[in-house]
C-alpha cells in the first residue's frame, strides 16, 4: 500500500501570498489530519477531517483553512501568509481510530 | 495543565543502556497511546502503540501503561546511536488525539 503523500515537498513564498497544500491519504483511510511544526516546537494540530467533513479544529486563525474531497484527499490552504507561517506542515491519516500514519510533510518557507 | 507532557529533554543516555521516555495525560477517558519517534526534518514515524495496561514489548522496544497513574512509558533496550531522535507521545481522547511536545533523546557512542 502507498503511504501518505504531500506535495509539493517544498515552497517558497512571499509574505502575502496565499498557498495550497495537498495530501493523499493512505488507500481507504477516511480521516486525514494536518498539523504545523516549527523549529522546536512540538506538533500543532490545525484540523481534522473526515468523510468530507471537518471534524476537529486546532487554535489556529482563519487563514488557515482546509477541505476534503469524496476520495479523501485534502487540502490546507493558507491565505495572506505571514513570516511565522514558515513551518514543516504534516499531513496524517488514519483509519477508524488506529495509529495515524503521515506523510513527509511540506516544508513552507515565508519571505 | 498540558493534556499530554513529556520531559523535553534532552535525554542522554549511554550506547548500549536503557532509555527510558516519559509521558503523563490528563484525560481520564483516554483509550490508546502512540509513541512516535522523528528524526530532524523528518515527519514522524510509529513505534509503538498500547491499549491494555502493562507491558507491550515489539524487539528493543517496551511500552508500558498504567491508566490509574495516568502514565504511558517507552523503554528503549540496548540503545543505538541511530535512536538519538525527539519521541512523540500521543493519546487518544474521546474526541480528539493529543501530542506531547516531544522528549530529544541523545545516545552517546
Amino acid at each position: 500500500k502507498a503511504g501518505v503523500t504531500q506535495t509539493p515537498r517544498y515552497l517558497i513564498k512571499t509574505r502575502g501570498q496565499q498557498v495550497t497544500l495537498s495530501c493523499s491519504p493512505i488507500s481507504g483511510h477516511r480521516s486525514v489530519s494536518w498539523y504545523q511544526q516549527t523549529p522546536g516546537q512540538g506538533l500543532q494540530f490545525l484540523f481534522e477531517y473526515f468523510s468530507e467533513t471537518q471534524r476537529n479544529k486546532g487554535n489556529f486563525p482563519g487563514r488557515f483553512s482546509g477541505r476534503q474531497f469524496s476520495n479523501s484527499r485534502s487540502e490546507m490552504n493558507v491565505s495572506t501568509l505571514e513570516l511565522g507561517d514558515s513551518a514543516l506542515y504534516l499531513c496524517a491519516s488514519r483509519q477508524g481510530l488506529e495509529p495515524l500514519h503521515f506523510g513527509n510533510g511540506t516544508r513552507l518557507t515565508v519571505t | 495543565q498540558k493534556e499530554v507532557e513529556q520531559n523535553s529533554g534532552p535525554l542522554s543516555v549511554p550506547e548500549g543502556a536503557i532509555a527510558s521516555l516519559n509521558c503523563t495525560y490528563s484525560d481520564r477517558g483516554s483509550q490508546s497511546f502512540f509513541w512516535y519517534r522523528q528524526y530532524s526534518g523528518k515527519s514522524p514515524e510509529l513505534i509503538m502503540f498500547i491499549y491494555s495496561n502493562g507491558d507491550k514489548e515489539d524487539g528493543r522496544f517496551t511500552a508500558q501503561l498504567n491508566k490509574a497513574s495516568q502514565y504511558v512509558s517507552l523503554l528503549i533496550r540496548d540503545s543505538q546511536p541511530s535512536d538519538s531522535a525527539t519521541y512523540l507521545c500521543a493519546a487518544q481522547g474521546a474526541q480528539k488525539l493529543v501530542f506531547g511536545q516531544g522528549t530529544r533523546l541523545t545516545i552517546n557512542p
